[in-house]
């Protein structure tokens, strides 16, 4: 069965460092993969997807994210953080049937 | 720009009433979503329908009934609403014909059930 596993609940960076938020999915065809973040009190945003070819895929606000098929794993990243990047991040897959199964988020907090 | 709309951001009823909670698209969306989301619990499927008048149960669909009699119009019901029904609600969209198109959300809907 797919499935979807965000090991980080929550994380704090400050202002300005780096960010990598951990992905693990279960599916057992080729993935389609995607981020989405959720800020307080908002509906989700999509940040960037995953179907083929490159495996570093390039997102919207200055994130990325890495296929890494032998890991299971699609890591999100961003080399800077900004303050407006405090929010909820998710991970989905889709799966049979066209269905998405997220995962259970990441909270980022950013200290100024 | 492309965007989905829920009737309500709050709502507040009380146990045994009735609820429904409108979502409204207007991208000509064949897919439609209703989700609920809880902490630590991330975002479960409660229902989802692929065209009018059609729906098909998602992970969680216990409690709740859907309704699609317009294209545009997916509405979620609470036939009796219960406390552990408190929640956020979320809704979706998206195009149909292939497996990786994005799904486009609501605002949401924060419900309360007292």
């Amino acid at each position: 069965a797919q499935s979807v596993t965000q090991p980080d609940i929550h994380i704090t960076v400050s202002e300005g460092a780096s960010l990598e938020l951990r992905c693990n999915y279960s599916y057992g065809a080729t993935p389609y993969l995607f981020w989405y973040v959720q800020s307080p009190g908002q509906g989700l945003q999509l940040l960037l997807k995953y179907f083929s070819g490159d495996t570093l895929v390039q997102g919207i606000k200055g994130f990325e994210a890495e296929f890494k098929r032998s890991q299971s794993s699609f890591n999100l990243r961003k080399p800077s953080v900004h303050w407006s990047d405090a929010a909820e991040y998710f991970c989905a897959v889709v799966g049979r049937g066209n269905q998405f199964y997220f995962g259970t988020g990441t909270s980022l907090t950013v200290i100024p | 720009d492309v965007k989905v709309t829920q009737s309500s951001r709050y709502l507040v009823k009380r146990t045994g009433e009735k609820v429904f909670l409108e979502c409204v698209q207007d991208m000509d969306h064949e897919n439609m979503f209703w989700y609920r989301q809880d902490p630590g619990l991330g975002l479960r499927l409660i229902y989802f329908s692929y065209d009018v008048k059609m729906k098909e149960k998602g992970d969680i669909p216990e409690g709740y009934s859907v309704s699609r009699e317009k294209k545009e119009r997916f509405s979620l019901i609470l036939e009796s609403a219960s406390t552990n029904q408190t929640s956020m609600y979320l809704c979706a969209s998206s195009s149909t014909g292939v497996a990786y198109n994005e799904q486009f959300f609501g605002p949401g809907t924060r419900l309360t059930v007292l």
